[in-house]
């Protein structure tokens, strides 16, 4: 099992919509997540953060956090084309000298 | 702009050789993580370190190293090139302390690294 699922999909979403990414974990004792936007041939971006159970949000874009079931979401309101890229979910290890990435979603908005 | 930076930029090396890549952390930042990314692949976590020590590695072999200097500048080390290593690698740059940490970090523009 990889630590930090994924769907690496591409997932289309028209635009105006709302774009809903999701990610599992398996460290149960896992402290701190995060989701990074990446455009092709950049590097990752940081878009939002949540440590507690429950939603973030942060103009359009909405973190959701539900430990008991290892799950983070992103939700993207008002998706627009410049939304179109990869989406990173990362998570601190109990350890917490790690952090730990999926392989991404890729997500396009179609106009 | 995350003021982390990284240098070079792009490198071609010939399978075999040795590859040094620099990170300069953000101001007042002196925790550096460095991560692989294979084309297609999320980051793959190599190593961290704090004030200099090493304090967390990930599967990668002894011949990823690394170094942190006393103004959190970094270096990653590569021996011995294989054709594998070709990938973008990150360095990541945050506050953090030894122990449990909710900061969050920020990455350089990397170094696309060719191994032919």
């Amino acid at each position: 099992q990889k630590e930090v699922e994924q769907n690496s999909g591409p997932l289309s979403v028209p635009e105006g919509a709302i774009a809903s990414l999701n990610c599992t974990y398996s460290d149960r004792g896992s402290q701190s997540f995060f989701w990074y936007r990446q455009y092709s041939g950049k590097s990752p971006e940081l878009i939002m953060f949540i440590y507690s159970n429950g939603d973030k949000e942060d103009g359009r874009f909405t973190a959701q956090l539900n430990k008991a079931s290892q799950y983070v979401s992103l939700l993207i309101r008002d998706s627009q084309p410049s939304d179109s890229a990869t989406y990173l979910c990362a998570v601190r290890s109990s350890s917490a000298s790690k952090i730990i990435f999926g392989s991404g979603t890729r997500l396009s908005i179609r106009p | 702009e995350t003021g982390v930076t990284q240098s070079p930029t792009h490198l071609i090396k010939t399978r075999g050789q040795q590859v040094t890549l620099r990170c300069s952390s953000q101001s007042g930042h002196n925790t550096v993580s460095w991560y692989q990314q294979a084309l297609g692949q999320g980051p793959q976590f190599i190593f961290q370190y704090y004030r200099e020590e090493e304090n967390g590695r990930g599967n990668f072999p002894p011949r990823f190293s690394g170094l942190q200097f006393p103004n959190y500048s970094s270096e990653l080390n590569v021996n011995a090139l294989e054709l594998d290593d070709s990938a973008l690698y990150l360095c990541a740059s945050r506050h953090g302390t030894s122990g449990t940490s909710t900061d969050t970090q920020y990455f350089g523009p990397g170094t696309r690294l060719t191994v032919l």
